[in-house]
């Protein structure tokens, strides 16, 4: 069974950065790409970028050039977003996701809330 | 970046109606391989999104055929037959066919 279990809950200070993590089970993460999605309510669904676990290639979105980093460890079956310069409209939930048939995201890791606050 | 708009529901819904939810994009969809990258996602109550269809039409594996999904290049519906209580949730369009995939604003589902 395919599984994404992600590191638990962050609260954080301004300027800080945090490292999240996206353990795979079920499969090899060498052989999907995986990505990460931001979540607000009140701005709904965001797509940051995608890791190629196999060669480290990544590809992001433009507003999260400067301020996300996807890498992987395929010795551990993990993924892993950094995120630097924290500020409170990074405040949000982050979910990392496997990439399937027409780019559609097709596994979801349950979540991790990131709370930025002084 | 291409732009999703996604249309409202008449909340709240009787038990077992059948709904359509819209979804435009501001570019087609439709890629040179005959497939349009439109996806759609059901995100439950304090639950991760869930994918239901990808290209436009073919469903997840394990997604119920009460939903099915349509459209031409820039106007797409998923449409539910016979809504469920397990249908309750934000409902997201998505595009994957130019980079950032870019997402709709969700389309909320209530039951009555």
């Amino acid at each position: 069974e395919v599984q994404l279990q992600q590191s638990g809950p962050e609260l954080r200070r301004p300027g800080s950065s945090v490292k999240l993590s996206c353990k795979a089970s079920g499969y090899s993460i060498t052989d999907y790409l995986m990505h990460w999605v931001k979540h607000r309510p009140e701005h709904g669904l965001e797509w940051i970028g995608w890791i190629d676990p196999e060669d480290g290639e990544t590809k992001y979105a433009q507003k999260f050039q400067s301020k996300a980093t996807l890498t992987a460890d395929t010795s551990s079956n993990t993924a892993y977003m950094q995120l630097s310069s924290l500020t409170s409209e990074d405040t949000a939930t982050y979910f990392c996701a496997r990439g399937a048939y027409g780019t559609s995201l097709d596994y979801w890791g349950q979540g991790v809330m990131v709370t930025v606050s002084s | 970046d291409i732009v999703m708009t996604q249309g409202a529901l008449p909340n709240p819904v009787p038990s077992g109606e059948s709904v359509s939810i819209t979804c435009r994009s501001s570019k087609s969809l439709l890629y040179s391989d005959g497939k349009t990258y439109l996806n759609w996602y059901l995100q439950r109550p304090g639950q991760s999104p869930q994918l239901l269809i990808y290209w436009m039409s073919t469903r997840a594996s394990g997604v119920s055929d009460r939903f099915s999904g349509s459209g031409s290049g820039t106007d797409f519906t998923l449409k539910i037959s016979g809504v469920e209580a397990e249908d309750v949730g934000v409902y997201y369009c998505q595009q994957g066919l130019e980079f950032p995939y870019t997402f709709g604003a969700g389309t909320k589902l209530e039951l009555k």
